[in-house]
């Protein structure tokens, strides 16, 4: 089992619809969650980060993270054909720990 | 005004070939990486420098060697290119303090191993 999984998709949604993308992951020691955003042929760039559990909400966007449960989503409201991409979430223990990423799941909004 | 930038941006080379990517931040940040991510999009990391020093060199072939001049510079030199190293990699810049949540990324480059 790897420690964090994703499912890669894609997921193919109507402009419009609500987003939900989720990783889990199996090392309890994670602190720091993070979701990346890479469009096709660029770097990743970060969206957003979380510590500990709770929600952060940041526009259209909300990360949720869920400690007891290992698992963390990112919701995206009013979703748009620009949102197309793929989103890599990733943990890290904190400090100097290089973060860990989920294989990233390919999101697809058509119009 | 390009935070992280690499060269090249592609690279297609035959097996047995030495190749060198380069990559430079203007950031000011003091830890840079080197990511691998393959046909599946799993992002990997490679290696890991804190202003100038190796403080991460994950279980890669020792036919990469990272070096870095200053702390705004981070090469990846690659010997005997094989097949299975066609890849797409990632150089990354993180600021200190911030528990390296905050990288920012370049652009990639695209190698393939022919």
């Amino acid at each position: 089992q790897k420690e964090v999984e994703q499912d890669p998709g894609p997921l193919s949604v109507p402009e419009g619809a609500i987003v939900s993308l989720n990783c889990t992951y199996s090392n309890s020691a994670f602190q720091y969650f993070m979701w990346y955003r890479q469009y096709s042929r660029k770097g990743p760039e970060l969206l957003m980060y979380t510590y500990s559990s709770g929600n952060k909400e940041d526009g259209r966007f909300t990360a949720q993270v869920d400690k007891s449960s290992k698992y963390i989503s990112l919701f995206i409201r009013d979703s748009q054909p620009s949102d197309s991409a793929t989103y890599l979430c990733a943990m890290s223990r904190g400090g100097s720990y290089i973060p860990t990423f989920g294989r990233g799941t390919s999101l697809i909004v058509h119009p | 005004d390009t935070a992280v930038s690499q060269t090249p941006k592609y690279l297609v080379t035959q097996m047995g070939n030495d190749k060198s990517i380069k990559c430079e931040q203007n950031l000011g940040h003091d830890t840079m990486y080197w990511y691998k991510q393959d046909s599946k999009k799993f992002l990997k990391i490679m290696f890991s420098y804190n202003n100038k020093e190796l403080i991460i060199n994950e279980t890669v072939p020792n036919r990469f060697s990272p070096k870095s001049p200053d702390k705004a510079h981070l090469n990846l030199h690659i010997n005997s290119l094989e097949l299975g190293d066609s890849a797409v990699y990632f150089c990354a810049s993180s600021h200190p303090g911030t528990v390296n949540t905050e990288a920012f990324f370049g652009q990639g480059t695209r190698l393939t191993v022919v």
